[in-house]
Order: C-alpha cells, then sequence, then structure tokens
C-alpha cells in the first residue's frame, strides 16, 4: 500500500521560513492531487492547502494562510512542497500530506512536526 | 468564514449505536458537500473512515455507515466496540477547491 510520508518540519523563530516536502513511498505521487493539513497540539484537524494533479496552476488555501504559504510539485511530479514564510506562533502544528480523492483524504501519512517559537 | 459544527462529545455502552453529527452553521449539510469522516487515536495519525457521504473506505467495517440526517451529514456506529472510542472528524467541501473541518468529537465507549 502506498504510503504518503513528509518531512521538513523543524523549530523556527517567528517570521521565519519552513519547506515541507512529501514523497510517496514506492510509488510516484505523478497522478495524485494532494493536501496538506495539519493539527496544532491538543487541537483538531485544519486543512491547509491543495494542489492538482492535473493542473498545477490549480491551487488552493485556507485563509490563514494565503500570501504566506505556497504549495507547489517539482517537474518531475514525484515530490508536492509547501513553502512555509512569515511563519507565526499558531502555525505550530504536526503537518500531514494526504491523497486526494473523491472530495476526501486518503493515504494519511505520520506528520512531520513545525515548531514556531523564539 | 464557514462554521462546521460536531458534538465535542458524545458517550456510548459496548454493544450500542452512536449517531455522530456534522452541522453548518448557516446553511443545511447535504450530498454536494461531499461529506467525510475521520477516526483518530491519540498519537496516531488519522484513519479515513467515509467518504462521500456514505462511502466505506478499504477495510473499514461495515458498523460504520454515513448519511445525511435531516440538514446535517451523519456517522452511525451499530454495535459500538470499546476500540471505537476515539475523536471523530468531519469535513465538508465547500468548493471551489476549499474544505473545512468540523472541531471534532470525543466519543467514548464505557
Amino acid at each position: 500500500q502506498v504510503h504518503l510520508v513528509e518531512s521538513g518540519g523543524g523549530v523556527v523563530q517567528p517570521g521565519g521560513s519552513l519547506r515541507l516536502s512529501c514523497v510517496a513511498s514506492g510509488n510516484s505521487l505523478y497522478s495524485y492531487g494532494i493536501h496538506w493539513l495539519r493539527q496544532a497540539p491538543g487541537k483538531g484537524l485544519e486543512w491547509v492547502a491543495f494542489i492538482q494533479a492535473s493542473d498545477v496552476n490549480e491551487r488552493s488555501y485556507t485563509d490563514t494562510v494565503k500570501g504566506r504559504f505556497t504549495i507547489s510539485r517539482d517537474n518531475s511530479k514525484t515530490i508536492v512542497y509547501l513553502q512555509m514564510t512569515s511563519l507565526r506562533p499558531e502555525d505550530t502544528a504536526l503537518y500531514y500530506c494526504v491523497h486526494g480523492r473523491d472530495y476526501s483524504f486518503h493515504m494519511w501519512g505520520p506528520g512531520t512536526m513545525v515548531t514556531v517559537s523564539s | 468564514q464557514t462554521v462546521v459544527t460536531q458534538e465535542a462529545s458524545f458517550s456510548v455502552s459496548p454493544g450500542g449505536t452512536v449517531t455522530l453529527t456534522c452541522g453548518l452553521h448557516s446553511d443545511s449539510v447535504s450530498t454536494t458537500h461531499r461529506p467525510s469522516w475521520y477516526q483518530q487515536t491519540p498519537g496516531q495519525a488519522p484513519r479515513t473512515l467515509i467518504y462521500n457521504t456514505n462511502t466505506r473506505s478499504s477495510g473499514v467495517p461495515d458498523r460504520f455507515s454515513g448519511s445525511i440526517l435531516g440538514n446535517k451529514a451523519a456517522l452511525t456506529i451499530t454495535g459500538a466496540q470499546v476500540d471505537d472510542e476515539s475523536d471523530y472528524y468531519c469535513v465538508l467541501y465547500m468548493g471551489p477547491l476549499i474544505w473545512v473541518f468540523g472541531g471534532g468529537t470525543k466519543l467514548t465507549v464505557l
């Protein structure tokens, strides 16, 4: 079974940047729409961003990250990135990349932790 | 700002039936919102239970079912088991390319 694996998390100061990566173990992400979701410690899940498989220009974001986060795919479409800038303490969360199918989320990975703190 | 509502907590006895709901603060939920449901136990990644209102994800037992009840999406667990004690999240597709999670329901089985 294909699983998605996230990486790139870490500790960053407020105002800083991080780039998260998402790869599929044993397969390519080529044909998948990919979402980034997050979960702050002790809180619920939140949808963050989405990029289409067929049209990489079709992207969307939740309002709280618009203008600060950018979702993208590499040219071979084997990796999906989440570039995060102007990070805030409230961006502290476990970030998941998931496969988008039938308007829902599938193939959850273990996530990568982002901590924004001075 | 879209608000998706879920019960904060619910309790069910082992073997019992429970229905969790997923609503919209200012509208009715319909199949066009493509409701989906996720189960999460502490320290674990979520697991997809139901998508497209009532389609069970691969490997999900048939005691989990999804539907529209009145003006809300619903997740029904029939014959609840102790292992079902988890947090349950619904998601609604608000289009175009926008999804919103509910706040989650903490289900206790005892």
